[in-house]
Order: structure tokens, then C-alpha cells, then sequence
């Protein structure tokens, strides 16, 4: 597609519960990153996939977050047993791997546990 | 562990140029400088990158000094569209071949009518 796409736009959980978003990166784009920003807060980064290198997950809260990249396209992030404080904007962008391109970024998912 | 520094906020008037200044005091010589904004609800959107040489686009220029301590983004004519929280950033190679985008607090620009 011509941008990056995630799914769900929005999503309210019950905190306990597992949850998945998606993330549909631009055609060809090599590197793909998660990151998710708390209300009123920066972005913080999550985790970096870049072609069929292991991916970097320093940036990963807790062993509740996971993430995986399926063919080098499609990234899905879980977070298991949400938490309150999981509450956030989780935004996924992807680029060409070539050094000075930039990134694009989806429009977020808004994730709410109650 | 941002490697910018922004001023919190600025205000510009509609149709005047606005120039918002960044600090990148530790740069590294192949680390390029980036610019990004977001727009209330909205993901983060490129505006434009270098790494040494003036750069211009359809958006904006970026003006990085000659020792690369610091660079200057110019929206050249500033519309009310153009209010948005502007992330100067530094594109960060980590050991490994990893890389990130250190975004920190940014700075709030208002265009005012």
C-alpha cells in the first residue's frame, strides 16, 4: 500500500487480557520499529526488525511484549496480562534500510486497558 | 537518552518564517539529523533529514552548521496547518548494526493568525 498500516485504529481491553496489533508495512521497506507514546509523553522505542537479522528488543517493558515479523512484511506486537499502564499509542513505521531515508509512520494504535 | 536538545515551545505568526532550533552537541560523524512532527492524534510525519550539507524540500530547509553541533529547520512561510510538535532527531547506530530514533520532548510550535 502507499503507507504504513495498522489495525486496529483502536482497541479497549480488560486489563488480564492478551492483545495483538498489526502492523502492514510499506512495500520493500527492510526495517520496521514499534514504538508507543503515553499520553502527552515522547515516543518510546520498543523494538527494531531488520530483514532477516534478529531483532533489537532492548527497548521491549517487560517479557509480556513480544513481537515477530513474518516473512519479512507483517509485524504483530502482543502484549500479554495488559496492565493499566499499558495504556498508549503504539505506533509502527518502516524505512529502506539504505542509510539517510526516512521513516513513515501509521496512524497508532490506541490502546485503552480498563 | 536523547541526543537533541529543543526549546519547549515556540510561537510563530501565520505566513512568517519560523525557525526552530535544535542542539546535537555529541553528534557522531555518520549519525544524520533528522526532522519529524506530529500533529495532535496523528503518528509522527518526515519533514526532512541531512547530515552535513544544507537541505531543502517541498516542506522545509534544514540548515546544519559547519561543525554539525547544531542545525535550524525553516518553514519558510508558516500556515495555522503547520502547529505541531517538531522532533529533532538524531538517527542512532548501536553496536550490532541495530539502529533507533531517539525521539525526546520536542518542541510545541503555534502558529497564531
Amino acid at each position: 500500500g502507499a503507507g504504513v498500516s495498522q489495525s486496529p485504529s483502536n482497541k479497549v481491553t480488560e486489563k488480564g487480557k492478551d492483545v495483538e496489533l498489526r502492523c502492514d508495512p510499506i512495500s520493500g521497506h527492510t526495517a520496521l520499529y514499534w514504538y508507543r507514546q503515553s499520553l502527552g509523553q515522547g515516543l518510546e522505542f520498543l523494538i527494531y526488525f531488520q530483514g532477516n537479522s534478529a531483532p533489537d528488543k532492548s527497548g521491549l517493558p517487560s517479557d509480556r511484549f513480544s513481537a515477530e515479523r513474518t516473512g519479512g512484511s507483517v509485524s504483530t506486537l502482543t502484549i500479554q496480562r495488559t496492565q493499566q499502564e499499558d495504556s498508549a499509542v503504539y505506533l509502527c513505521a518502516s524505512s529502506r534500510r539504505d542509510r539517510g531515508y526516512g521513516y513513515t509512520f501509521g496512524s497508532g494504535t490506541r490502546l485503552t486497558v480498563v | 537518552d536523547a541526543k537533541t536538545t529543543q526549546p519547549p515551545s515556540m510561537d510563530c505568526a501565520e505566513g512568517r518564517a519560523a525557525n526552530l532550533p535544535c542542539n546535537h552537541s555529541t553528534i557522531s560523524g555518520n549519525e544524520y539529523v533528522y526532522w519529524y512532527r506530529q500533529i495532535h492524534s496523528q503518528g509522527p510525519q518526515y519533514i526532512i533529514h541531512g547530515l552535513k550539507n544544507n537541505e531543502t524540500n517541498e516542506m522545509a530547509s534544514l540548515i546544519i552548521t559547519e561543525d554539525r553541533k547544531s542545525s535550524t529547520l525553516i518553514l519558510p512561510h508558516a500556515t495555522l496547518r503547520d502547529t505541531a510538535v517538531y522532533y529533532c532527531i538524531v538517527r542512532v547506530q548501536i553496536q550490532g548494526g541495530s539502529e533507533k530514533l531517539v525521539f525526546g520532548k520536542g518542541m510545541k510550535l503555534t502558529v497564531n493568525p
